[in-house]
């Protein structure tokens, strides 16, 4: 079965600083992994996606992702925070070939930037 | 980009009513919509999958009675919560894939809904 862990609930990291959000992922076969980001009583917003290539993936905002299939992670970067980046992150992940699988989610990581 | 509208954002209704949630895809077609629920501070519950021209595939323990699902057309799916009641109060919110393997879900901005 799939499934995908964001360890830690909440993130704390200073205006400026380089900040990383922690994901791990359970899948058989080749995983395709997201992430994504959510404001206060909106959707999800698309950052970026993994399905195959250079493990270092680069997203919106300029947030980047690095792929390890030893360690079945996925971990969300950015080198210098924003304040703006303050939010509700989820990494996501569909396995196997066929489109109709669906999307697991985590359950998410707060981020707080802090000025 | 692909974009995914849904409407309304927010509503507040007495207990009893029947709501409609509509969720289109503006800018592609979608054979598949997804129906989610979030509770607050956590992360989204998978409802139930929205396919254009057949019944919708609930997730277990979901009434499909309760959450009736129609998906008409290729760019409009529906979620009606019939009968709503104080316990049904949460945030909606409806995603789309654009139909091929490597691409991302899009989703709506969310309902926000409030059964007094």
């Amino acid at each position: 079965a799939q499934s995908v862990a964001q360890p830690e609930d909440q993130v704390n990291v200073a205006e400026g600083n380089p900040l990383t959000v922690k994901c791990t992922y359970s899948v058989s076969g080749n995983p395709y992994l997201f992430w994504y980001v959510q404001y206060p009583n909106r959707g999800l917003q698309f950052l970026l996606k993994y399905i195959t290539g250079d493990n270092l993936v680069k997203g919106s905002y300029g947030f980047e992702a690095e792929f390890n299939k030893s360690q079945t992670s996925f971990h969300l970067k950015k080198p210098s925070a924003l304040v703006s980046d303050s939010a509700l992150y989820f990494c996501a992940v569909r396995g196997g070939q066929n489109r109709d699988d669906k999307i697991i989610f985590g359950k998410g990581t707060r981020l707080h930037i802090l000025p | 980009g692909a974009v995914v509208s849904q409407h309304p954002s927010r509503v507040i209704c007495k207990s009893g009513t029947s709501v409609k949630i509509e969720c289109r895809s503006l800018d592609f077609q979608a054979t598949t919509m997804f129906w989610y629920r979030q509770f607050p501070k956590q992360s989204l519950m998978l409802m139930a999958t929205s396919n254009e021209g057949s019944k919708a595939t609930y997730e277990q323990g979901v009434e499909k009675d309760k959450f009736l699902i129609n998906h008409a057309s290729l760019t409009l799916s529906t979620l009606t919560v019939t009968s709503a009641h104080p316990e049904d109060s949460s945030f909606y919110i409806c995603s789309a894939r654009v139909p091929t393997v490597n691409q991302p879900q899009h989703f709506g901005d969310g309902t926000r809904l409030s059964i007094l």
